[in-house]
């Protein structure tokens, strides 16, 4: 069966500009949460959506945003961006009740 | 809130060979999940192996196997018979159980493993 999707691969942004990435979850999951990596910070995460709703938020400002579709597919959209905004922003999705998530590739954001 | 070390920041082991790789977890709950995690080059993080806390037997998949000592919350990787395959950063994970729901992992810093040929 087919993976969770990330989209795009790579993003290059300027300052001040808003992105939008998308995930798809693997099929049947409706689980899906979101992490930043960086070199310095390490893996983040940033927040969980379940049934179209946000269930858990990591401790990231008001700039990072997401939501849920009835498809569990989900975005991401972060506004004004800044340079320390350059990271790997990955996705993973889960069936509930079970442990563990699977990931995808990422998408690759830097921001210059 | 929970935290998860790894003190080593790289390792190197020779083809063939057996290496561990260290982890060790803070936390208060008495319910969790316990990960390794992969990632190659590709970026994306592969489930190596998971761990159930109230399982006192140690996980196994082929040719990993963890470490698992609840007191002294430690949480070690071993790579068995190591291959030129197994050359990425591994991460140790933490999940809280909780009853109907996932909730967010907490990872450790990483360590590059580097397998020799």
């Amino acid at each position: 069966k087919a993976g969770v999707t990330q989209t795009p691969r790579y993003l290059i942004k300027t300052r001040g500009q808003q992105v939008t990435l998308s995930c798809s979850p693997i099929s049947g999951h409706r689980s899906v949460s979101w992490y930043q990596q960086t070199p310095g910070q390490g893996l983040q995460f940033l927040f969980e959506y379940f049934s179209e709703t946000q269930r858990n938020k990591g401790n990231f400002p008001g700039r990072f945003s997401g939501r849920q579709f009835s498809n569990s597919r989900s975005e991401m959209n972060v506004s004004t961006l800044e340079l320390g905004d350059s990271a790997l922003y990955l996705c993973a999705s889960s069936l509930v009740g079970l442990s563990g998530y699977t990931f995808g590739s990422g998408t690759r954001l830097t921001v210059v | 809130a929970q935290t998860v070390t790894q003190s080593q920041p790289e390792m190197s082991v020779q083809e063939a060979e057996t290496v561990t790789l260290s982890c060790t977890y803070d936390t208060s709950e008495s319910n969790y999940y316990l990960f390794w995690y992969k990632q190659p080059p590709s970026r994306q993080m592969i489930l190596v192996i998971r761990q159930e806390a109230y399982k006192q037997q140690n996980a196994t998949e082929n040719r990993f196997s963890v470490n698992f000592q609840k007191a002294a919350k430690s949480f070690s990787l071993k790579i068995s018979d190591s291959q030129l395959g197994d050359t990425a950063m591994y991460f140790c994970a933490f999940m809280p159980l909780l009853t109907g729901a996932n909730s967010k992992l907490t990872f450790g810093k990483g360590i590059t493993l580097s397998v020799r040929p």
